[in-house]
């Protein structure tokens, strides 16, 4: 079945760290791929997302790229700011059911000054 | 804009009884919402989708008996553990799709402790 693999953590950066947590998918099809991040006593937050092969997700400083022949969608930022500490998870959505959402374990960030 | 609430944030049972939790979409309406399970330091796992006024359709190995989910209105979602053990501690997600919408809405979740 479809799958989310992504880097264990916790993750430990100093502010202005170049960052990449990775993440790869096992997918029959062409699934829709996304970044949730969730905050300390908050919700999951969509973060980006990318829906065909080659697509660039864009928000606050992130980014990911729908690779479809290496089946990754890996998420950078440049300089990572203390306010970027979270849990961020790799997910999912298979096309045609987009109902179901598949996500990774989570990746932990702490950025320290 | 939309937010999801879940109510309550954190319980604790004893085994043997059953606990309701609450989930809402506070300022819009959600046709469809989702009711997550998530084990310390493990991915989330969608136990069932509820549809407003029908009923939820439940993942392969989630006893539909066990979770009782109720979707009466169109911001109100209720995931009942029924009979609870200690095994059914857990952090519970819920999510709501906005009607006409593609994206999902999270609530910030609910820590259940059975004793």
């Amino acid at each position: 079945g479809d799958s989310v693999t992504q880097m264990e953590g916790p993750v430990t950066l100093s502010e202005e760290a170049f960052l990449t947590i990775n993440c790869t998918y096992t997918a029959t099809g062409y699934p829709s791929l996304f970044w949730y991040v969730q905050y300390p006593g908050e919700g999951l937050q969509l973060l980006l997302k990318a829906t065909k092969a080659d697509d660039k997700g864009s928000n606050k400083g992130f980014e990911a790229t729908y690779r479809k022949e290496t089946t990754s969608f890996h998420l950078e930022k440049g300089s990572v700011q203390v306010s970027d500490s979270a849990v961020y998870f790799c997910a999912l959505s298979s096309r045609g059911r987009y109902d179901k959402v598949i996500f990774g374990p989570g990746t932990s960030l702490s950025v320290i000054p | 804009g939309a937010v999801v609430s879940q109510h309550p944030s954190w319980v604790i049972c004893k085994s043997g009884t059953s606990v309701k939790i609450e989930c809402r979409s506070l300022d819009f309406q959600a046709t469809t919402m989702f009711w997550y399970r998530q084990f310390p330091k493990q991915s989330l796992m969608l136990m069932a989708t509820s549809n407003e006024g029908s009923k939820a359709t439940y993942e392969q190995g989630v006893e539909k008996d066990k979770f009782l989910i109720n979707h009466a209105s169109l911001t109100l979602s209720t995931l009942t553990v029924t009979s609870a053990h200690p095994e059914d501690s857990s952090f519970y997600i819920c999510s709501a799709r906005p009607t006409g919408s593609d994206e999902q809405y999270f609530g910030p979740g609910t820590r259940l402790t059975v004793t």
